[in-house]
């Protein structure tokens, strides 16, 4: 298995810009987790879904975030209209039992000018 | 206060002991974790502990948790360059898991 696989690596947007993220999970994990990573505020989860349903979305920071599973095995982080304070590094993670070990993609490094 | 807290940055010596250690305030956690995080990659499990257990070892890293006290350590014996990395102290909670902001081992040669 090629592991958590996340697209963009790397993401360079003008602020208003609505920027998507990709994640594809493992194949057999039923649990998905986006977080976002800065240096102020270390690791942050986002949301996470469990068998394709959002189960928490409470780290949502604004309406401006959106987070879908169309299907098992891939998910999508939208941010609409991007601003400069959305830049961070931004890791899906993937795990076969809720709350047991995680699996992480490499992240994606969004800058938004 | 923060859920999980550790120090930000450690400097070891090349062939020294590294200790990194963590504090967490939700004493129902059942696993705790230790995460390795090395430039430009996402999170790595390294190991982790299950709540009942006060020692876990495995190879150049010895777990210790000390429930009373909710404290977590990671040694790392014979520390080298390549152990250089953010090491994330983490719980699970509510079926997430929940992490600190990491610890930056910086090794001197």
């Amino acid at each position: 298995d090629a592991g958590v696989i996340q697209s963009p690596r790397h993401e360079v947007t003008e602020m208003g810009q609505e920027v998507t993220l990709r994640c594809k999970l493992i194949s057999g994990h039923n649990s998905l987790f986006w977080y976002r990573q800065t240096m102020m505020r270390g690791l942050e989860l986002l949301i996470y879904f469990n068998n394709n349903v959002p189960i928490d979305d409470s780290g949502m920071p604004e309406d401006r975030f959106s987070a879908k599973m169309p299907n098992a095995s891939f998910s999508t982080l939208k941010i609409q209209p991007s601003e400069p304070r959305d830049s961070a590094v931004y890791f899906c993670a993937s795990s076969p039992t809720r709350g047991l070990t995680y699996t992480f993609g490499s992240g994606t490094r969004l800058t938004v000018v | 206060g923060e859920d999980v807290e550790q120090s930000l940055f450690l400097s070891v010596r090349e062939g020294d002991s590294s200790v990194i250690n963590c504090t967490y305030t939700d004493s129902s956690s059942t696993y705790l974790y230790w995460y390795k995080q090395e430039p430009g990659a996402g999170l790595q499990l390294l190991t982790y502990i299950f709540s009942n257990m006060d020692m876990k070892q495995d190879q150049r890293l010895t777990v210790l948790l000390n429930k009373k006290d909710k404290h977590l350590s990671l040694r790392i014996a014979d520390t080298q360059t390549g152990d250089s990395a953010i090491y994330f102290c983490a719980g699970d909670r509510d079926d997430k898991i929940i992490f600190g902001k990491g610890t930056r081992l910086h090794i001197l040669p």
